[in-house]
């Protein structure tokens, strides 16, 4: 199993820019979730789905943050304009649906606005 | 709503001697627990759960955890520190009802001096 998949690893973008992050989730996970860390907040979970339909998403900072899931396979988190209060580094994280079962975490993706 | 507090930023041991990290948590129904542990530039690790029965919950690579309902605690043990185990630290907790999502504590960071 290649685990959860996320792309890029680094992203470096300018100011304005629009940035679309990507995850590819473990096989047979039906719950699919996006989270945000930084210093100086730690973990945020900004959004998560259940069988590809978004569940919550009030930890969506704002309207420049958008998310969708097309398929049980992928999922794209979009910010459109870019700013450098973004920077962070971006986790998606799947896990069979139930209060039971932890989460596998990808490796993240480092977004630097510049 | 569910929350989990952390009050250590960092913890610092010597090898060899035991380690506790800290956590409570507020939660409306019953506690799901979890622990996870972060590598620099890595994701997130999943170390061990209490989801219900025995109090005292056995993870991976040697670390426990103990439930305690009344101090609404979940505190991360190891007999003996190694050098190995510094590392970043995160508590989460979910509300035992199915579909909602992990909220992790802000981390501690475990450093483990030789």
């Amino acid at each position: 199993d290649a685990g959860v998949i996320q792309s890029p690893r680094h992203e470096v973008t300018e100011m304005g820019q629009e940035v679309t992050l990507r995850c590819k989730p473990i096989s047979g996970h039906n719950s699919l979730f996006w989270y945000r860390q930084t210093m100086m907040r730690g973990l945020e979970l900004l959004i998560y789905f259940n069988n590809n339909v978004p569940i919550d998403d009030s930890g969506m900072p704002e309207d420049r943050f958008s998310a969708k899931m097309p398929n049980a396979s992928f999922s794209t988190l979009k910010i459109q304009p870019s700013e450098p209060r973004d920077s962070a580094v971006y986790f998606c994280a799947s896990s069979r649906t139930g209060a039971n079962y932890g989460y596998t975490f990808g490796s993240g993706t480092r977004l630097t606005v510049v | 709503a569910q929350s989990v507090a952390q009050p250590e930023d960092q913890v610092n041991v010597a090898e060899g001697n035991p380690l506790t990290v800290k956590c409570t948590y507020s939660v409306s129904g019953n506690p799901y627990l979890f622990w996870y542990v972060q590598y620099p530039n890595r994701g997130l690790q999943f170390l061990l759960k209490y989801i219900t029965g025995d109090n005292l919950v056995k993870g991976s690579y040697g670390f426990e955890a103990e439930f305690n309902k009344s101090q609404t605690s979940f505190h991360l043990k190891k007999p003996s520190a190694l050098v190995s185990d510094s590392a970043l630290y995160f508590c989460a907790v979910r509300d035992g009802q199915a579909g909602t999502a992990l909220i992790f504590g802000k981390g501690t960071t475990l450093s483990v001096s030789s």
